[in-house]
This record gives C-alpha cells, structure tokens and sequence, in this order.
C-alpha cells in the first residue's frame, strides 16, 4: 500500500484563523478522501479531492469552509477556515488507486482551536 | 437511526482469547465491508476487506458478512496485547465509506 505523510501532525490554532493541511502520497493514486473523526465519533466524510476539477463535498460541508486543492496524483490541501472551537478534530486523507472501497489512510492532523 | 451501529465498547479480554467485534447496519444496498484497525494518536489501517456474504480469513483475523441479517463480524484469535486498539467498520456505497463508531478493544497480559 502506498505511504501517506500529513503535515502537520498537529496545531493549536486561535479562533477564526485558518489552517492547510497537506496530504502527500509516495505514488499516483486516482482518489484522495478528506475526513474529519470527532472525539468519540465516527470518521465521517469531508469531500473527494479530484484532480484537475473541483472537490466533491458531502452534505454539510461546503467549500468556503474547507476548500481544497489536488493539483496532482500525489498531492492535495485542506484548509479548515475561520475556526471555531467545534472544528477541533482529527483530519485524516486517505487515498485509493483501484477502487474507492480499498481506502489507505494518513496518519492524520489533530487540530485544537481555542 | 444510524446507518451502521457499532458497539463503542471499551472491551477488555485476556490474552489469548477469541474475540469478537461486530456492526449493525440498516441500508440492504451495501456491497463492500471492511475492518479497520486503529491505533492510539495512528490513522486508520485497513484489516479485511470482504464483498457480499461469506467468510474470509487472513491469519488470526477472521471476517464474517451475513447480508441477510445486516451483520458482519471480526473475530480476532488467539488475542495479543499488540491487538489492543479501536477496530472500525466500514461499509460502501455510492461511492463512499460509512464507517461505524469503532469498538476499543484492549487486551490484558
């Protein structure tokens, strides 16, 4: 499976700044995924990151709020913008090559926002 | 209702049992089921990947999809301290993974 690094690793961010998250693949890979696990909850769903157009989003999640940018096979950004302490989480991309069901995750960015 | 029920646990066990970690789920359309292993502070690992109904087993690790009852199972034998983790399920459809809340196993020497 291919190796997926996350930078950073973790932040503490003041409310109503921003904060990129960067997703890089050791290989070319078709789908990169954006999630976001809460304390206690289940990995849900942020956006499909595609290459060369616009990020799928899921509902309730919108771009203004966490745009996102593939600019090639191996590479893509989440930006969690003007953060609330709600938006304090694990973000974790994964990434599939030969069916979206075989996802390999990040080890992820854990983020506090006070 | 959630679409895909799991037990949070904490579930706690000596080593060298047989465990056994389950998933509910309500929607009949998924097709693809998955096991992931979580470590404290690690991303996802993907276990076991299986589609439809039936077994798989790959080493210790044991996966079970029973469509009819909407039920799918992980049994872990032979349990090590080293399996100490939360275990995820992971269902697929349209296009994305539905995951389960994750059941936190811990096994004690």
């Amino acid at each position: 499976s291919a190796v997926i690094s996350q930078k950073p690793s973790r932040d503490i961010c003041q409310r109503g700044t921003s904060l990129t998250i960067q997703c890089q693949v050791d290989s070319q890979v078709t789908m990169m995924f954006w999630y976001r696990q809460q304390p206690g909850q289940s990995l849900t769903l942020i956006a499909t990151a595609n290459q060369g157009s616009e990020a799928t989003y899921e509902s309730g999640f919108v771009i203004d709020k966490f745009p996102i940018s593939r600019p090639n096979l191996t590479f893509s950004t989440l930006t969690v913008s003007n953060m609330s302490p709600e938006d304090s989480s694990i973000y974790l991309c994964s990434v599939s090559s030969s069916s979206f069901n075989e996802q390999y995750f990040g080890p992820g960015t854990r983020l506090t926002v006070t | 209702q959630k679409e895909v029920e799991q037990d949070p646990g904490p579930l706690s066990v000596p080593e060298g049992a047989i465990v056994s970690l389950n998933c509910t789920y309500s929607n009949s359309a998924f097709q693809y089921f998955m096991w992931y292993r979580q470590y404290s502070r690690k991303g996802p690992e993907l276990l076991m990947y299986t589609y439809s109904s039936g077994n798989k087993e790959d080493g210790r690790f044991t996966a079970q999809v029973d469509k009819s009852s909407k039920y799918i199972s992980l049994f872990i034998r032979d349990s090590q301290p080293s399996d100490s983790a939360t275990y995820l399920c992971a269902m697929s459809q349209g296009g994305k993974l539905i995951f389960g809340q994750g059941t936190e196993l811990s096994v004690k020497p």
